[in-house]
């Protein structure tokens, strides 16, 4: 079984902190995502990667910069929270030939102060 | 991108068939038709997708009609764990998902 784990299920942060949400995959998995989810708008995509030390920007980057050192790890920073980036944040997985056969983790629900 | 069109709700009676409609009547040859759901504070789920042949997993069954402009997911025994929102996404193989408002299903007892 595929398995995405996000580091916390909920954080609560105040404006202007550094923010760090970490995603682990076990599965091998080339494609990391990152999106958030809020009421009416949907799921929108952030950043996704397709392999270590690769980046592409989603449909909404901004405020947001990723990391990937590591195939199984795909971090979500904040550079300085904002109360608009509080959110449900989710991060999802799949193989480089399934691109949309994707996986998610259970989100990090987080609240900015 | 084709758009698809989904009923916002609808029900059903546990342990029957779920039968859940999308129209895309602008769906390209190349576009796949895609179905995830998200139970209630979980993330999303992938459960099946198809070209244009119908397919079945151990989750469900896709139907697609022969000019692909349409589609139904089949739940064959619902459960009330299968209560949850349920998003039609057509997309091309390799380019990025785009989720939109999906069928809130609930199943009863």
């Amino acid at each position: 079984d595929v398995k995405v784990t996000q580091s916390s299920r909920y954080l609560v942060k105040r404006t202007g902190e550094k923010v760090f949400l970490e995603c682990v995959q076990d599965m091998d998995h080339e494609n990391m995502f990152w999106y958030r989810q809020d009421p009416g708008l949907g799921l929108r995509l952030i950043y996704f990667s397709y392999d270590v030390k690769m980046k592409e920007k989603g449909d909404i980057p901004e405020g947001y910069s990723v990391s990937r050192e590591k195939k199984e790890r795909f971090s979500l920073i904040l550079e300085s929270a904002s109360t608009n980036q509080t959110s449900m944040y989710l991060c999802a997985s799949s193989l480089w030939i399934r691109f949309n056969e994707q996986f998610f983790g259970p989100g990090t629900r987080l609240t900015v102060l | 991108d084709a758009k698809t069109t989904q009923p916002p709700s609808m029900d059903c009676a546990e342990g029957r068939a779920a039968n859940l409609p999308c129209n895309h009547s602008t769906i390209s040859g190349n576009e796949y038709v895609y179905w995830y759901r998200q139970i209630h504070s979980q993330g999303p789920q992938y459960i099946i997708h198809g070209l244009k042949n119908n397919e079945t997993n151990e989750m469900a069954s896709l139907i697609i009609t022969e000019d692909r402009k349409s589609s139904t997911l089949i739940l064959p025994h619902a459960t009330l764990r299968d209560t949850a929102v349920y998003y039609c996404i057509v997309r091309v193989a390799d380019y990025k998902l785009s989720f939109g408002a999906g069928t809130t299903v609930t199943v009863r007892a």
